[in-house]
């Protein structure tokens, strides 16, 4: 089945600084979504990005899909501990239906 | 207001007992899924719904077991037959995926299953 390989698994950053996490696939995918799970909580859904090249913007959050659809990636500008979490890219195949398979996930710690 | 809910959010299940974790919904949504999260790690999909009276296997269903009798309410049996039946599992539901920015999964708050 698909499959969506995230990086880093784990990143730790003082408060202010930036954060980046990436997520890629062999295949073509037909749209990616993000979700953030608190510690201890459910994964809430962030937003989808279907288009090539498509860019959107949430406050400090910035989602990009690449031009070839295969790879996705968030950043956060000037981390805040509230960001503290776990990130979740989820990616729908071209054949999948509605099923998403979702990256493993990168936990991101903020030292305040 | 409308939602998803899990229950129970914490259950201890003897080995070699059958349980079943209840899942609900009234946001109306088409598919539900099944999902099994360990610690530290990301989420597998055990099984999903389309559509009422169908399901399909996820990537890891032996041991488990679903119905989907009514549109809002989509069940998991974890069976005996599951080797290590501890984790966290969550249920989301969803529109049919299209173009809108609104398909995103909504997920429950979760079961903590724990074999005792």
């Amino acid at each position: 089945g698909q499959q969506v390989m995230q990086i880093p698994q784990y990143q730790h950053v003082q408060e202010g600084e930036d954060f980046t996490t990436y997520c890629n696939s062999s295949t073509t995918l037909s749209n990616i979504q993000w979700y953030k799970q608190r510690p201890g909580g459910h994964p809430v859904f962030l937003i989808q990005l279907v288009k090539s090249g498509e860019v959107k913007k949430q406050k400090r959050l910035t989602f990009q899909f690449g031009e070839a659809k295969k790879n996705s990636s968030l950043h956060i500008t000037a981390t805040q501990t509230t960001d503290v979490g776990t990130y979740f890219c989820a990616a729908k195949g071209e054949t999948s239906g509605s099923r998403l398979t979702f990256g493993e996930g990168t936990q991101l710690t903020v030292n305040p | 207001d409308g939602g998803i809910t899990q229950s129970p959010k914490y259950l201890f299940r003897k080995e070699g007992q059958n349980v079943t974790l209840s899942c609900e919904q009234n946001l109306n949504h088409d598919a539900m899924y099944w999902y099994r999260q360990d610690p530290g790690q990301g989420l597998r999909l055990i099984y999903y719904s389309q559509i009422v009276n169908d399901f399909q296997k996820g990537d890891i269903a032996e041991g488990y077991s679903v119905s989907r009798e009514k549109k809002e309410s989509f069940p998991l049996t974890v069976t005996s037959a599951q080797k290590n039946p501890t984790a966290f599992y969550l249920c989301a539901s969803s529109f049919l995926q299209g173009l809108s920015a609104n398909y995103g999964y909504t997920f429950g708050s979760g079961t903590r299953l724990t074999v005792v």
